[in-house]
């Protein structure tokens, strides 16, 4: 079956400006995730949803960023009025109910660059 | 604090060799332990992962890991590495309680000689 897709696969934008980056997960999965992967780390947790709600936002580093999953699928991250250091690999992961021992899937990410 | 380490940033191997990727953790409970294996434009795939059980752990592609609680390790190895197998690995944490997030190491990224 398909796997996590994300859209754009890269985005390239000027600073102060918004952006919107799409996860579409796999089909039934009521758990998504919100990684960011900056340059030579490991991916770090953005934010979770159970469903249609933020059940963990723990991981946002500021108010620029927000996330929605209105209709408990698809799921877009907003950034306002980039900065340079926003700059990263953004990656989203989906997993069936989102309990401990589940495997999380993950996407290709959407490479931002700002510039 | 949650944390997982990986001494390696870089690792070269000849084509045939055997590979040990190292990881350790920091974690109050029984860990949930993973390692993800990322190659260039591609998402994280599973490697493999421990819960529980017998602390030797077989994943697909060839590699096993160990988990040993005594040295908070969870090593990751293949007996004979592929030109294929050159890639950035990761090392993860799953939490056990609250969000089941995971917390990654930084990575290890591997390359391979003809």
């Amino acid at each position: 079956g398909a796997g996590v897709s994300q859209t754009p696969s890269n985005k390239v934008t000027e600073k102060g400006k918004y952006v919107e980056l799409r996860c579409d997960p796999i089909s039934g999965h009521t758990a998504l995730y919100w990684y960011r992967q900056s340059l030579g780390q490991g991916p770090e947790f953005l934010i979770y949803f159970q469903g249609t709600g933020a059940a963990d936002d723990s991981g946002l580093p500021n108010d620029r960023f927000f996330a929605v999953r209105p209709e408990g699928s698809v799921s877009t991250l907003k950034i306002q009025r980039t900065e340079r250091g926003d700059s990263a690999v953004y990656l989203c992961a989906s997993s069936p109910m989102g309990t401990a021992q589940e495997t999380q899937y993950f996407g290709p990410g959407t490479r931002l660059l700002v510039l | 604090a949650q944390s997982v380490t990986q001494p390696d940033i870089h690792i070269t191997v000849s084509e045939g060799a055997s590979l040990e990727l190292r990881c350790n953790y920091s974690y109050g409970a029984t860990p949930y332990l993973f390692w993800y294996v990322q190659s260039p434009g591609q998402g994280l795939q599973l490697l493999l992962k421990y819960f529980s059980g017998d602390t030797l752990v077989q994943g697909i592609k060839g590699f096993e890991a160990e988990f040993k609680r005594s040295q908070s390790s969870f090593n990751l190895r293949k007996p004979s590495v592929h030109w294929s197998d050159a890639a950035e690995y990761f090392c993860a944490v799953g939490t056990t309680s609250g969000t089941y997030k995971y917390i990654f190491g930084t990575g290890t990224r591997l390359k391979v000689l003809a």
